[in-house]
């Protein structure tokens, strides 16, 4: 299994809602990622676990809240959202492995996204 | 903090041209990756840089590597239609906590018949 999935493809949510979003990767990458992207804008950064542990957060509102249960699963769970955190949710993996002491980082691969309308 | 410079961000070429796209990138780095992103979908993985004088070609695309510039290109030949894309250069900054993506703001390409 060489993919990235992610579910659900579509969501629409009001501000009051609570929502999750689910990514899942069966090649044995030990690094996931959550990316935000607005129309016609690059990928953005939000969230990296690398081991199952939060390692990175590109300073995030609260009202996203990642998690990862286990080594294949990564969840963003949604909160009080605003209408202008509409976009394409990305998740992503990549393939990591010990080079002495540091951790190197191998290509990331996408899944197709969650396209999330808040209104 | 490290910056990704795409150009041209659009470009609109016919069928058989040639043309070349460049990424500019501030601060050290020796990974860099280019991706293709159909309207409304994911990003597909075309090439993956690792080292200075980096080549590598794939159908009719063939994307390039100079650390020293910090540079890299992706230099389309004999466009086709089916090259109509967004394509993004991403340059890491590996940390030991993570991968961390920078991307271009994406060169928006058209190809007319």
């Amino acid at each position: 299994d060489t993919e990235v999935t992610q579910t659900p493809k579509h969501l629409v949510m009001g501000m009051t809602n609570k929502k999750s979003l689910k990514c899942e990767q069966h090649m044995g990458h030990r690094a996931m990622y959550w990316y935000k992207q607005k129309a016609k804008k690059p990928p953005e950064l939000m969230f990296v676990y690398s081991y199952e542990k939060l390692s990175i957060n590109e300073s995030v509102p609260s009202r996203f809240s990642p998690e990862c249960p286990n080594s294949s699963l990564l969840n963003l769970h949604l909160h009080a959202l605003q209408p202008e955190d509409s976009a394409l949710y990305l998740c992503a993996s990549s393939q990591t492995r010990l080079a002495g002491a540091a951790k190197v980082y191998n290509e990331q691969f996408f899944g197709p996204g969650t396209r999330l309308t808040v209104l | 903090e490290l910056k990704v410079e795409q150009n041209p961000l659009f470009l609109s070429m016919q069928e058989g041209k040639n043309y070349t796209i460049y990424c500019n990138y501030s601060t050290t780095s020796d990974r860099l990756y280019w991706y293709r992103q159909d309207p409304g979908k994911s990003l597909e993985s075309l090439f993956v840089l690792l080292s200075n004088g980096a080549v590598k070609q794939e159908g009719r695309l063939m994307a390039s590597l100079d650390t020293k510039a910090r540079l890299s290109t992706l230099h389309i030949t004999a466009a086709v239609h089916d090259l109509s894309a967004t394509y993004f250069c991403a340059v890491d900054d590996p940390k030991t906590s993570g991968s961390r993506l920078t991307f271009g703001e994406g060169t928006q390409l058209t190809v007319n018949p």
